[in-house]
């Protein structure tokens, strides 16, 4: 079975633009979470989306913005990119929503802004 | 939420075992305790999760202690693929779903 997938896997962006990043779940888990991973640091929640549906978010700002759609695959977008914004972005999936904790972590995308 | 104490790093020589504590005196008694590992270049891989007894599946040992104050994660015999960042992780409170990664405790293994 294919695991949790990413795309793109290396994205290179400027001060100021906009990027989406996408995710596919593992087949049947409906819940997706997004994660920044700075180096050097644990991954960072930033949302969850259950049944197309926000079930939790973390503490970014708005230019943070996620959406899963009705095959439960899922876009991370951000918009005005800041030097800050440069991370690992992880998707993990979940068979459930609610309290389920064993998640099945992506790749990443490895997003640089110059 | 509950807060985790890991050390930042610990070596291991390979072939033999690992005992990876973490310190969680805030624990609730109905928090189950959690570990990840992030392999260099990688997602986290869930390995284990408890209650209250102890845990034992393919990857690793799970040792809670009887106050649930304190985990161990054994890993029985290191091999070079257990060369990773290990994370103990407490679920967060009510209404939340997140996952609330710590720094971990990287685990170097020597030849």
């Amino acid at each position: 079975d294919a695991g949790v997938t990413q795309s793109p896997t290396h994205l290179i962006k400027t001060r100021g633009q906009h990027v989406t990043l996408r995710c596919s779940p593992i087949s049947g888990h409906k819940s997706v979470s997004w994660y920044q991973q700075v180096l050097g640091q644990g991954p960072q929640f930033i949302f969850q989306y259950y049944e197309k549906e926000e079930r939790g978010r973390g503490n970014f700002p708005d230019r943070f913005s996620a959406r899963q759609f009705p095959n439960y695959s899922s876009e991370l977008n951000v918009n005005a990119l800041l030097l800050g914004d440069s991370a690992l972005y992880l998707c993990a999936s979940s068979s459930t929503g609610y309290r389920s904790y064993e998640q099945y972590f992506g790749p990443g995308t490895r997003l640089t802004v110059t | 939420d509950a807060k985790t104490t890991q050390p930042n790093s610990m070596e291991s020589n390979e072939e033999e075992p690992v005992h990876l504590p973490c310190n969680h005196s805030t624990i609730s008694g109905t928090d189950y305790i959690h570990w990840y590992r992030q392999l260099p270049s990688q997602g986290p891989e869930y390995v284990i999760h408890g209650l209250t007894s102890n845990v034992n599946n393919r990857m690793a040992s799970l040792a809670i202690a009887e106050d649930r104050k304190s985990s161990t994660l054994i890993l029985h015999r290191a091999t070079l693929r257990d060369a990773a960042v290990y994370y103990c992780i407490l679920p967060p409170g009510a209404g939340s779903y997140q996952l609330t990664f710590g720094k971990g405790t990287k685990l170097s293994v020597i030849p």
